[in-house]
């Protein structure tokens, strides 16, 4: 059973291009979340997906992202027109429910965007 | 508002000996979950161990242990008998334990060396 699959590993982009950052959960996982780690940085609340649902995007910056969960496919976090800034390791993790039993997510092993 | 603090940016410990990440978290809920993980180089994120706050017994994992204070809001993690596979980033994680909640909120880590 693979687990949370991201891609690409890593991703250059120039300053006002846009980024695509895929994540594929875990079979049978519906929920899916987004963290950021900055440089020398904990891993931060980006998103909360379920399929089809955004269900709580407080930790998202108010312009330039958006985060989609379709019924088919894997889940997608877009940035458009990257700035510096937004350099850092993306990470994806994803839980069959709202983890009950609060065993921890199982993360992937993210996306460093470099914006260059 | 939760906080996670580690105030240990780095630590080294020599192999086959014992070492202690500190934690410390801030919270006026009685009811939560604490996790420790691990980031290898590799980036991904591994769950090491986690700790339910209403349990008074501390959580062990073969080699790793936590001392939880639950009136100190502290909680360590002991790596005993180090490994060279055990040098890696450690975070530790605080979780509310309300029914459908989701957010982790990470401490900024420490990296640990293990030195041969």
């Amino acid at each position: 059973n693979a687990g949370v699959m991201q891609n690409p590993r890593h991703l250059v982009r120039r300053r006002g291009q846009e980024a695509r950052l895929r994540c594929s959960p875990m079979k049978g996982h519906s929920h899916v979340y987004w963290y950021r780690q900055l440089p020398e940085e904990g891993l931060k609340f980006m998103v909360y997906l379920q399929k089809e649902n955004i269900i709580d995007e407080s930790g998202m910056p108010k312009e330039r992202f958006s985060a989609e969960f379709p019924k088919e496919g894997p889940s997608i976090l877009r940035i458009q027109q990257v700035v510096r800034g937004d350099s850092a390791a993306y990470f994806c993790a994803s839980s069959p429910l709202t983890d009950p039993h609060n065993y921890g997510y199982t993360f992937g092993s993210g996306t460093r965007l470099t914006v260059v | 508002a939760q906080t996670v603090t580690q105030s240990q940016p780095e630590m080294s410990v020599q192999e086959a000996e014992t070492v202690t990440l500190s934690c410390t978290y801030d919270t006026s809920e009685s009811d939560y979950y604490l996790f420790w993980y691990k980031q290898p180089p590799s980036r991904q994120m591994i769950l090491v161990i986690r700790q339910e706050a209403y349990k008074q017994q501390n959580a062990t994992e073969n080699r790793f242990s936590v001392n939880f204070q639950k009136a100190a809001k502290s909680f360590s993690l002991k790596i005993s008998d180090s490994q060279l596979g055990d040098a890696a980033m450690y975070f530790c994680a605080y979780r509310t334990a309300t029914s459908g909640t989701y957010k982790y909120i990470f401490g900024t880590g420490t990296r640990l060396k293990v030195l041969a």
